[in-house]
C-alpha cells in the first residue's frame, strides 16, 4: 500500500542554524500538508499546498518557514533559523483530491530538537 | 477558531471492558476522521464518517457521526491491550484547504 515517507527521523540542530524536512506524498496525490505536534500537545495545522503554491498558512508557519516542491515526488519544509520552541514532531501528509471523502494520509514524522 | 474538545483526556480500563470515547465541537464538519497514534509515530487513520448519523464499524470499534455533524463517538467493545494508544479524531471544516483540526487526543490504556 502506498504511503506517506519523511526524512530523517529525528534531527538535531542548533538554534539559529537552518534546517529542511523533507516528505515523499503518495504518488498521485496533489494536496500536501505540513503539522507539527509538540510533546504532549494537540497536532496543529502549519500549511497546505496545491498547485505548486500555498494554499492556507496558519499563524505559527510565520517568515521563517517555507515550503516548496522541487520535483515531482520531493516536498520540504525549511526552518531558516531555527528556535529552541521549534522542537516538536513535524508530520507531512497528502491527499489525492478536495472531496470531503478523500483522506489525507500521514507519514512517520520527523522529530526535530533544536538545542 | 473551530476547536473539538475530546473526553476523557485519559482512560485506564481492564482488558475486556467497553468504552466510548467522545469528540465534540460547536462547529459542523463537512467529514471527522479517526486516528490512531503510537508514540514517535504518525497519525494512523482508522475511520472517514461524512454523513450526519452515520455508523461505521471496524472490528470491535464502532464510530458514529452525530446527525448535526457536530460530534462523534468512538465505542470500544470488549478492550484489549493492543488497543492502547493515543485516540485522535480530526475534523474537516471545509474550505479551499480542507485542513484538518484535530482534537486533544484520549489516551487509552487497556490493562491485561
Amino acid at each position: 500500500e502506498p504511503e506517506v515517507t519523511q526524512t530523517p527521523s529525528h534531527q538535531v540542530t542548533q538554534m539559529g542554524q537552518e534546517v529542511i524536512l523533507r516528505c515523499v506524498p503518495i504518488s498521485n496525490h496533489l494536496y500536501f500538508y505540513w503539522y507539527r505536534q509538540i510533546l504532549g500537545q494537540k497536532v496543529e495545522f502549519l500549511v497546505s499546498f496545491y498547485n505548486n503554491e500555498i494554499s492556507e498558512k496558519s499563524e505559527i508557519f510565520d517568515d521563517q518557514f517555507s515550503v516548496e516542491r522541487p520535483d515531482g515526488s520531493n516536498f520540504t519544509l525549511k526552518i531558516r533559523s531555527t528556535k529552541l520552541e521549534d522542537s516538536a514532531m513535524y508530520f507531512c501528509a497528502s491527499r489525492r483530491g478536495a472531496g470531503f471523502t478523500d483522506t489525507q494520509y500521514f507519514g512517520p514524522g520527523t522529530r526535530l530538537t533544536v538545542l | 477558531t473551530q476547536l473539538l474538545e475530546q473526553s476523557p483526556q485519559f482512560l485506564s480500563i481492564q482488558e475486556g471492558e467497553n468504552l466510548t470515547v467522545y469528540c465534540n465541537s460547536s462547529s459542523v464538519f463537512s467529514s471527522l476522521q479517526w486516528y490512531r497514534q503510537e508514540p514517535g509515530e504518525g497519525p494512523v487513520l482508522l475511520v472517514t464518517v461524512v454523513t450526519g448519523g452515520e455508523v461505521k464499524k471496524l472490528k470491535r470499534l464502532t464510530f458514529q457521526f452525530g446527525d448535526a455533524r457536530k460530534d462523534s463517538s468512538l465505542h470500544i467493545t470488549a478492550a484489549q491491550p493492543g488497543d492502547t494508544g493515543l485516540y485522535l479524531c480530526a475534523g474537516l471544516f471545509g474550505g479551499a484547504t480542507n485542513k484538518l483540526i484535530f482534537g486533544t487526543g484520549t489516551l487509552l490504556a487497556v490493562q491485561p
